[in-house]
């Protein structure tokens, strides 16, 4: 079953720390998103990628880094945690121009 | 730059019809999609429409008028479970490096009442 996965569901997390949140899909997309999201807030797109070897930045600066070395896997990074970064991260792929998939997102809190 | 007008919160009754408008403003369009999501959820795709006119998926449709820059998605025979926020979406060709982001609107948050 094609599918996008986002692991660790919830996180909380000392200031200062490194983190990566995980997201893979296996339904072959080579566009993959992250969004940050508040509760009760918009998306707002911090990365993209259209394939391997390929990422930029979003509309909303982040202080995280993603990579892409492999199609179905799309990482992100927080090099050193703060309580500013407290929010929900949204994974998503989709190869349709307007059609996309999300995976069940990442809760983090950091302390 | 864009940027997508939609109401905060529309409250309506199990069994009735509601419509849920969004207006947007951009350099360039290429279409407007709709995302619907539960408290606690992931955003989920409910429908996209890229010319004028009402696009029906079963219980929910979604209209778009270009020259309006105007849009809606009506759900009818509202259901207790359809209580949930809902997006409207742009891919605005202009939006900067890639074209191939979506711009969301702030959401509208849905709740039935029985």
């Amino acid at each position: 079953e094609a599918d996008i996965y986002q692991t660790p569901r919830y996180l909380v997390i000392g200031t200062g720390k490194k983190i990566t949140l995980e997201c893979s899909q296996t339904m072959g997309h080579d566009k993959m998103y992250w969004y940050q999201q508040d509760p009760g807030m918009e998306l707002h797109l911090i990365h993209y990628s259209y394939g391997v070897n390929s990422t930029e930045k979003g509309d909303l600066s982040s202080e995280s880094t993603v990579s892409r070395i492999r199609t179905e896997h799309f990482p992100l990074t927080l090099e050193s945690a703060r309580p500013s970064h407290t929010s929900q991260y949204l994974c998503a792929s989709g190869d349709r121009d307007n059609e996309q998939f999300f995976g069940p997102g990442t809760r983090l809190t950091v302390l | 730059g864009q940027s997508l007008e939609q109401p905060s919160e529309v409250t309506a009754v199990e069994g009735a019809i509601v419509q849920i408008n969004c207006t947007y403003q951009t350099s360039g369009f290429y279409g407007l999609s709709w995302y619907q999501q539960h408290d606690g959820g992931a955003p989920t795709f409910l429908s996209y429409n890229a010319l004028d006119g009402l696009e029906e998926t079963g219980r929910f449709s979604s209209f778009l008028s270009r020259s309006d820059s105007y849009g809606y998605l009506l759900l009818q025979e509202l259901q207790m479970k359809d209580s949930a926020s809902y997006f409207c979406a742009v891919r605005d060709p202009q939006s900067g490096a890639g074209s191939y982001q979506l711009t969301f609107g702030k959401g509208t948050k849905l709740s039935v009442i029985p």
